[in-house]
């Protein structure tokens, strides 16, 4: 069973500029997260999906970052302008439902530095 | 809200001794608690979980957790470090399951 891909691994950017990461989760797993992984710290949640529908968006910062996974497969997260402080790795995981009894599944991250 | 704390950022043992990593939760009921490792340039991986029973959990590696509820603690165990352990640990804390909140962290560094 193939993992969490994600795409690029790595992106430098200038401030402003946009930048776009890509996620294919595993197969059938129908809820999808990002998080975010400022260096040294732990993941913290931007949004996760069920199915195509976003359940829960509260930490994504709507001003400049968007989601969509619009098949309800693959997701793509968007920076619009981004600024130094979004330099972090930001993690895509799925799994199968969104029960209690759930494993998450990560992709190994793409890692942002924002100069 | 729920939160994790990791008291130790950074944890050295020598291959071969026994580990234990500290994790501390908040959670208001009967918490869903996991332990993933990150090893450099991966993904997080699920080391084991807890949900309502036994507080003794069994994972990969040899790693197992103990849940207290009157200690509001799940401290991660092995007998016998191997270098290949040699990664960050992350304890975490789940309403129901579906949305993690992470502690900062444990950086273990394995002395051969």
């Amino acid at each position: 069973e193939a993992g969490v891909t994600q795409s690029p691994r790595y992106a430098v950017l200038q401030e402003g500029q946009a930048v776009s990461f890509w996620c294919d989760p595993i197969s059938g797993h129908d809820t999808l997260y990002w998080y975010q992984q400022p260096r040294d710290q732990g993941p913290q949640l931007l949004v996760y999906f069920r199915d195509e529908a976003v359940i829960d968006n509260s930490q994504l910062p709507s001003d400049r970052f968007s989601a969509v996974r619009p098949k309800g497969t693959n997701s793509t997260l968007k920076i619009q302008s981004a600024k130094q402080g979004d330099t972090a790795t930001y993690l895509c995981a799925s799994s199968r439902d969104w029960t209690s009894q759930n494993t998450l599944y990560f992709g190994a991250g793409t890692r942002l530095s924002v100069l | 809200a729920q939160s994790v704390t990791q008291p130790d950022a950074r944890v050295t043992v020598s291959e071969g001794a026994s580990l234990q990593l500290r994790c501390k939760y908040s959670y208001f009921g009967t918490p869903y608690l996991f332990w993933y490792v990150q090893y450099p340039r991966q993904g997080l991986q699920l080391l084991l979980k807890y949900y309502p029973g036994d507080p003794v959990v069994q994972g990969v590696n040899g790693f197992e957790a103990e849940f207290s509820k009157s200690n509001s603690s799940f401290h991660l165990r092995k007998a016998s470090v191997h270098w290949s352990d040699w990664a960050v640990y992350f304890c975490a804390v789940s309403d129901m399951g579906y949305k993690l909140t992470f502690g900062t962290g444990t950086s273990l560094l394995v002395d051969p």
